[in-house]
């Protein structure tokens, strides 16, 4: 158990609907990524946020957005849902101040849009 | 920038057979790396990372990996696979510099174990 949980395990949903994914970081990490894996193009970086703040953003789709609340937990939304946004997304926690500390994944929420 | 490349997208061994899961790496600054592993239906865990000292690194389950700085490489390597390992394998970089935590990752090697 890495300590990071996402919600939900699994969604299914339609073509133009909108979804928000959960992730709850590790005790203490102020650090979250969100990243989509899907089978043609790998593990790719959306988005991260420190302590509240977006520090970086990497191939997030417009119709995508991020936030990070007080309570160090993040949701990722997801609007105008494409076929093709259908992938496993994951959450992961670091600790920043922690030198060379490795991020923590969660296990994922697989998104099927039908 | 960061970017990580990994030229093997799958990886066929036999059983008991060596493996080296191939990893190079580009950045301007000097960088953290590490090696995750992927079993199927899970999420990503860490196999061993590299900070400083020396540039051979152990981790889980057998698993080592040497850092070559001239070459900018990361490669992973075990003596002898098991049916177990059959998994995805993923290296990654973060730079050094603190204001910067971006996490970049290689596209994954799959690693196929042929018993």
């Amino acid at each position: 158990d890495s300590g990071v949980t996402q919600t939900p395990k699994h969604l299914i949903t339609a073509t133009g609907q909108r979804v928000t994914l959960r992730c709850s970081p590790r005790s203490g990490d102020l650090s979250v990524y969100w990243y989509q894996q899907s089978l043609d193009q790998g593990l790719q970086f959306l988005i991260q946020y420190y302590n509240g703040e977006e520090r970086a953003k990497g191939n997030i789709l417009e119709r995508f957005s991020a936030q990070q609340f007080p309570d160090l937990h993040s949701e990722l939304n997801l609007s105008s849902l494409e076929l093709g946004d259908s992938a496993l997304y994951f959450c992961a926690s670091r600790n920043k101040t922690e030198i060379g500390s490795e991020a923590f994944f969660g296990q994922g929420t697989r998104l099927t849009v039908v | 920038a960061q970017s990580v490349t990994q030229l093997d997208s799958q990886v066929p061994v036999f059983e008991e057979a060596p493996v080296e899961l191939r990893c190079n790496y580009s950045s301007s600054v000097s960088v953290y790396l590490f090696w995750y592993v992927q079993y199927p239906n899970q999420g990503l865990q860490l196999l061993l990372k590299y900070l400083s000292g020396s540039t051979l690194v152990k981790g889980i389950n057998g698993f080592e990996a040497e850092f070559n700085k001239s070459q900018t490489s990361f490669h992973l390597r075990k003596p002898s696979v098991h049916i177990s390992d059959t998994a995805e394998y993923f290296c990654a970089v973060i730079p050094v510099w603190f204001g910067n935590e971006k996490l970049t990752f290689g596209t994954g090697t799959r690693l196929t174990i042929i018993p």
